[in-house]
């Protein structure tokens, strides 16, 4: 069965920082991974999804990178601002989608 | 990529009455979709696979006779929450899969007083 690990649950960090968040899974036999993020009380932003056969995906200051040897993803946020604010979770999709428990990213102005 | 719609978005009810929750897939034929349910403050856990045509595969720990599924189409699947009690409040979120992608719906939050 699939096991899904953010770390770490939360950070908290002042404005313009690099920043990563980091993702493990189990069964290395997926068919991709997605990183989204989500706001207090809404639903899901798909921000970058990886196919197994890629390394990384990049999007604005946004860059995801997935070893599918090792079971990781990383999720690289570039020069963080306080509307980055959300939490994170990423999905391991291996016929369906298992997803961690998320990162909970608070950006101070 | 895949459009997916939820109806509707949010829903209150009282304790004991059934709510109906859909997911269309809007330009995409989908013999697959899933259910995922978040409680607050946690993440999504998948309840259930349901494939058009046949009956739904439920997760281990869900009740198949309370959260009935219904794939009638390619383009629609319903959740049926009966008898809803307010352990059962939640965020009700589903997918489809377009060949090795998921797309997953906006969502809907169902409060049962």
């Amino acid at each position: 069965k699939q096991e899904v690990t953010q770390i770490p649950a939360a950070l908290s960090v002042p404005e313009g920082e690099n920043l990563v968040l980091n993702c493990s899974f189990t069964d290395s036999a997926i068919y991709n991974l997605q990183w989204f993020r989500q706001d207090p009380g809404k639903g899901l932003t798909s921000l970058l999804l990886i196919q197994s056969s890629q390394r990384e995906q990049t999007s604005g200051r946004l860059n995801a990178s997935l070893d599918k040897s090792s079971g990781r993803s990383t999720l690289y946020i570039a020069a963080s601002q306080p509307g980055d604010s959300a939490t994170y979770l990423c999905a391991a999709d291996a016929g369906k989608s298992t997803f961690g428990d998320g990162t909970t990213l608070t950006v101070k102005p | 990529g895949a459009v997916v719609s939820q109806h509707p978005s949010r829903v209150i009810c009282k304790s004991g009455t059934s709510v109906k929750i859909e997911c269309r897939s809007l330009d995409f034929q989908a013999t697959t979709m899933f259910w995922y349910r978040q409680f607050p403050k946690q993440s999504l856990m998948l309840m259930a696979t349901s494939n058009e045509g046949s009956k739904a595969t439920y997760e281990q720990g869900v009740e198949k006779d309370k959260f009935l599924i219904n794939h009638a189409s390619l383009t629609l699947s319903t959740l049926t929450v009966t008898s809803a009690h307010p352990e059962d409040s939640s965020f009700y979120i589903c997918s489809v899969r377009n060949l090795d992608t998921q797309y997953f719906g906006p969502g809907t939050r169902l409060t049962v007083l």
